[in-house]
């Protein structure tokens, strides 16, 4: 079975950092792009952050790009995603997805990556407050 | 950015009842638009990608269809546990933006 794990969550003051993990597993993790999406407490969904099946491409929302950082390590068919000089806006549950199916070099890009999130995580917790 | 937006906000329905819901993009998104359905404290699950086909395990009861850049989610007829947010969300350029949501529940 496809399982996606996240860990990392907790409280954080203003200006902190935290580093999130989702551990995947129950199917070839390098064969597929991944999505970091966000909830506020009580509001809508918000993407946050694509990486492409191979790491070699990433693209991120304007509201966190040059403060957050998305990577995976295929090796051990994790997930990150590295939040610095966090805001309060950032206070949300953190879920980790898979996206869309790539082979071969198109594992550089995220072309493929268009048939949605078929698989979350449960979430992880970030509050960010003093 | 491509916008997106969802209507109505809310709606209330009985069983059996069809149901539908909007999404309109601010521009050309091609059929890369998903639907989604969260229910209260649990993730969101993956209903409809590609405007109009239905991801594997989802109920013959959901629908999608596209015209132009207006998109539906049709519920042909509404089952208590189809009481849920329902979000779009297209998948054609970066951000991947969402709708804001919809929030379904029974009369």
């Amino acid at each position: 079975d496809v399982q996606l794990l996240e860990s990392g969550g907790g409280l954080v003051q203003p200006g902190g950092s935290l580093r999130l993990s989702c551990a995947a597993s129950g199917f070839n993790f390098d064969n597929y792009a991944m999505s970091w999406v966000r909830q506020a407490p009580g509001k809508g969904l918000e993407w946050v952050a694509v990486i492409s099946g191979d790491g070699g491409s990433t693209y991120y929302a304007d509201s966190v790009k040059g403060r957050f950082t998305i990577s995976r390590d295929n090796s051990r068919n994790t997930l990150y995603l590295q939040m610095d000089s966090l805001r309060a806006e950032a206070t949300a549950v953190y879920y980790c997805a898979r996206g869309g199916f790539c082979s071969g070099v198109y594992c550089h890009t995220i072309s493929y990556d268009r048939t949605g999130f078929d698989y979350w995580g449960q979430g992880t917790l970030v509050t960010v407050s003093s | 950015d491509i916008q997106m937006t969802q209507s109505p906000s809310s709606l209330s329905a009985s069983v059996g009842d069809r149901v539908t819901i909007t999404c309109r993009a601010s521009q050309s998104v091609s059929s890369f638009l998903n639907w989604y359905q969260q229910k209260p404290g649990t993730a969101p699950k993956l209903l409809i990608y590609a405007a109009s086909t239905l991801q594997s395990g989802v109920p013959s009861r959901f629908n999608g269809s596209r015209s132009g850049t207006d998109f539906t989610l049709t519920i042909s007829s509404l089952q208590s546990e189809d009481i849920a947010t329902y979000y779009c969300q297209q998948s054609f350029s970066t951000p991947r933006t969402f709708g804001q949501g919809t929030k379904l529940d029974i009369k």
